[in-house]
């Protein structure tokens, strides 16, 4: 139980354009998920947190216009990299909610060219 | 300081032995303890939740000590499949709500 998953799994885009993240919880309901980021050798950092049916809180420092976050469903959470630069290459990770317990979705890497 | 602090390691063990973490965390209003283990360029995934009695799974036992404040995993019998960095994390209320903290992780590499 407890799954996540995540879509893409890897994504190439070009500057200036926009992608769009999708996180799932495939067994359970989360009303409360989150958004990282990590890079290399670096420690997870947390973007935002994400409550199904309410706007998303972010964290000091991240741009919430450019990280656009949806909770729309109880198993449904979206992260759009709106005008995608260099910079915001990375390895982007959700996690859902169950109980006290965060499970994670396999991550997706971005690579802007 | 950091609110959640974990000794970054390496840790290198040679198989068969046992090696043990500590983590620590500053905030004694936190509530939640958990261990996570992250493979590199992976997610990380729940090893286990600290209970305040201890738990054990197999070859992993953890312990939480509220008066000192840390927590602690145990690996008995090191196996090359359990190297990988392990994350401490605490969970503590704040503005009405709960944030999860997470320490930097501890590298472990099991050597044969």
């Amino acid at each position: 139980g407890a799954v996540v998953s995540q879509h893409p799994s890897w994504v190439i885009c070009k500057s200036g354009t926009s992608v769009k993240i999708e996180c799932r919880s495939l067994d359970f309901q989360a009303t409360t998920m989150f958004w990282y980021r990590q890079f290399p050798k670096q420690s997870l950092m947390l973007m935002a947190t994400s409550n199904e049916g309410s706007k998303a809180t972010y964290e000091q420092g991240v741009e919430k216009d450019k990280f656009l976050i949806n909770h729309a469903s109880l198993t449904l959470s979206t992260l759009t990299v709106t005008s995608a630069h260099p910079e915001d290459s990375s390895f982007y990770i959700c996690s859902a909610l169950a109980g006290y317990e965060q499970y994670f979705g396999p991550g997706t890497r971005l690579t802007v060219t | 300081r950091k609110e959640v602090e974990q000794d970054p390691g390496p840790f290198n063990v040679p198989e068969g032995a046992t090696v043990a973490f500590n983590c620590t965390y500053s905030n004694s209003a936190s509530q939640s303890f958990f261990w996570y283990r992250q493979d590199c360029r992976k997610e990380p995934k729940l090893l286990m939740s600290v209970y305040s009695s201890g738990n054990e799974d197999g070859r992993f036992t953890a312990q939480l000590n509220r008066a000192s404040q840390y927590i602690s995993l145990l690996i008995r019998d090191s196996k090359l499949s359990d190297s990988a960095t392990y994350l401490c994390v605490v969970n503590r209320p704040t503005s009405g709500t709960y944030k999860y903290i997470f320490g930097t992780g501890t590298r472990l590499k099991v050597l044969a």
